[in-house]
C-alpha cells in the first residue's frame, strides 16, 4: 500500500522568512496530493492540493510543486506570519479509481517567531 | 451552516465498554471517513465509505465497525474498546473524495 514520508517533523522560522515541507510517497498509482493545516485544538483544514496532471500551483503566499518521476512533493510557504504557525499534514491518494485512501504524512509543526 | 458534526465530543469509558461516536454531515456528501489521530503518528484512516451501503477499510481497521445506511450518517462502534484505542478521532466528508471537510473531534479515553 501507500505510504507517505514528511519531513521535517519540526520547523522553525523567523516571520517573513519561507518555509518548505517535503513528501514523498511509494505509490506511483497516487495522483491526488492535498495538504492540511491544523492549528492548535482544530480541526485539519485543506490549504491546497494538486493533481497528477500539473507540476505547480500556487494560491497567494503557499504553492505545491509536484515530481512524478521523484515521487515527491513539496509546500512553500512565502513570507510567513505567526498565523501560520500550525501543524502541516501531507497526503496522497488514488482519485477516480475505487480507491478511497486517503494516506497522511505524520505532520510538521510550523512555528513562525515574531 | 454546512457542518460535519461529531458526538459525543469527549469520552471516558472502560475497557469492553461497547460504545459509538456519531458523525453527520448535512452537505449531502457521498464519500466520509473515519481517522484517528495520535501524536507522532498523524491521521491515519480507520474505515472510509464511498455511498451509502459501502465501506472499505482503511490503514488501522482492526477493533473498529462502521455502517452507512444513510447517506447522512457514519457512524463508528468500537464493540470492546481497549486503552490502545485511547485517540482523538475525526470524522470527515467530501463531495468527491478530494477536499475532506472535518468534523470537531471526539476525544476518547479507554482506561
Amino acid at each position: 500500500g501507500e505510504n507517505v514520508e514528511q519531513h521535517p517533523s519540526t520547523l522553525s522560522v523567523q516571520e517573513g522568512d519561507s518555509a518548505v515541507i517535503k513528501c514523498t510517497y511509494s505509490d506511483s498509482a497516487s495522483n491526488y496530493f492535498p495538504w492540511y493545516k491544523q492549528e492548535l485544538g482544530k480541526r485539519p483544514q485543506l490549504i491546497i492540493d494538486i493533481r497528477s496532471n500539473v507540476g505547480e500551483k500556487k494560491d497567494q503566499r503557499i504553492a505545491v510543486t509536484l515530481n512524478k518521476t521523484a515521487k515527491h512533493f513539496s509546500l512553500h510557504i512565502t513570507e510567513t506570519q505567526p498565523e501560520d504557525s500550525a501543524v502541516y499534514f501531507c497526503a496522497a491518494s488514488q482519485y477516480g479509481g475505487s480507491q478511497g485512501n486517503l494516506i497522511f504524512g505524520k505532520g510538521t509543526k510550523l512555528s513562525v517567531k515574531p | 451552516e454546512a457542518q460535519v458534526t461529531q458526538n459525543p465530543r469527549y469520552l471516558i469509558t472502560v475497557t469492553g465498554k461497547k460504545l459509538t461516536v456519531t458523525c453527520s454531515q448535512n452537505m449531502n456528501h457521498e464519500y466520509m471517513s473515519w481517522y484517528r489521530q495520535d501524536p507522532g503518528l498523524g491521521l491515519r484512516q480507520i474505515y472510509y465509505s464511498m455511498n451509502v451501503e459501502v465501506t472499505d477499510k482503511g490503514d488501522v481497521p482492526e477493533g473498529y465497525k462502521v455502517s452507512r445506511k444513510e447517506k447522512r450518517n457514519f457512524p463508528l462502534i468500537l464493540e470492546s474498546p481497549s486503552p490502545n484505542q485511547t485517540s482523538l478521532y475525526f470524522c470527515a466528508s467530501s463531495h468527491d473524495s478530494y477536499e475532506q471537510y472535518f468534523g470537531p473531534g471526539t476525544r476518547l479515553t479507554v482506561t
